[in-house]
């Protein structure tokens, strides 16, 4: 079984700095993708980046990216110039391939990210 | 484009009621459903999913059942509610189209946070 593992449970950076979210995780298949959820206080589960691990170059989305580390199995978020907006609880979450199935997200416990003035 | 419904928004209820929370999705066909919950404090855990009408895959033993009448509706339900059920619940689709760009992406709803009393 998977596991996805956020060792940071809070975060604080400063409007306009840079912070960066870890996530490591554990599988032995060689295929799958890798995603960054976000949370915000209204409680919507929000599409951040996604990463699929057969590509080597590094997701980005304006001004979030990763960096995905395969053989170290890790997969960090990169968030600049953060905003006020950003505030939110960021899950790192794993999915195997869809072979047909239903696509299973396991996430990590999350990292509740505070930005501040 | 497709959209995801998921009802009531909050719900209180008391210690062996019954339970049934309604997910739709709409813009798509054949969608893959899934019930997810997540505990004060901790990550997502999948509950259910549906591949198809009338298919539901169980993840974890517990006191609720899903149900999928049709083929963009799922129902999250409990004949007698514990303590233990309160949670927020988020429903989610994915294409059921296999593999492709988009095809691995799960979009939550707005989620239903249920009290147990």
């Amino acid at each position: 079984a998977q596991t996805v593992t956020q060792s940071q449970p809070e975060m604080s950076v400063q409007e306009a700095e840079t912070v960066t979210l870890s996530c490591t995780y554990d599988t032995s298949e060689n295929n799958y993708y890798l995603f960054w959820y976000k949370q915000p206080p209204s409680r919507q589960m929000i599409l951040v980046i996604r990463q699929e691990a057969y590509k080597q170059q590094n997701a980005t989305e304006n001004r979030f990216s990763v960096n995905f580390q395969k053989a170290a199995k890790s997969f960090s978020l990169k968030i600049s110039d953060s905003q006020l907006g950003d505030t939110a609880m960021y899950f790192c979450a794993f999915m195997k391939p869809n072979t047909g199935t239903a696509s299973k997200l396991t996430f990590g416990t999350g990292t509740r990210l505070q930005v501040t003035l | 484009s497709q959209t995801i419904h998921q009802w009531p928004a909050t719900l209180v209820q008391p210690v062996g009621s019954p339970l049934s929370l309604e997910c739709t999705v709409e813009g798509t066909s054949n969608p893959n459903l899934y019930w997810y919950r997540q505990a004060a404090g901790r990550g997502l855990q999948l509950l259910f999913y549906s591949v198809g009408i009338g298919q539901i895959s169980s993840e974890v033993p517990q006191n609720l059942s899903a149900s999928r009448p049709q083929d963009r509706q799922f129902i999250l339900s409990s004949k007698k509610l514990l303590l233990s059920d309160s949670g927020f619940y988020l429903c989610a689709w994915s294409s059921g189209q296999g593999l492709s760009s988009g095809a691995n992406v799960l979009t939550f709803g707005a989620g239903s946070r249920l009290t147990v009393l």
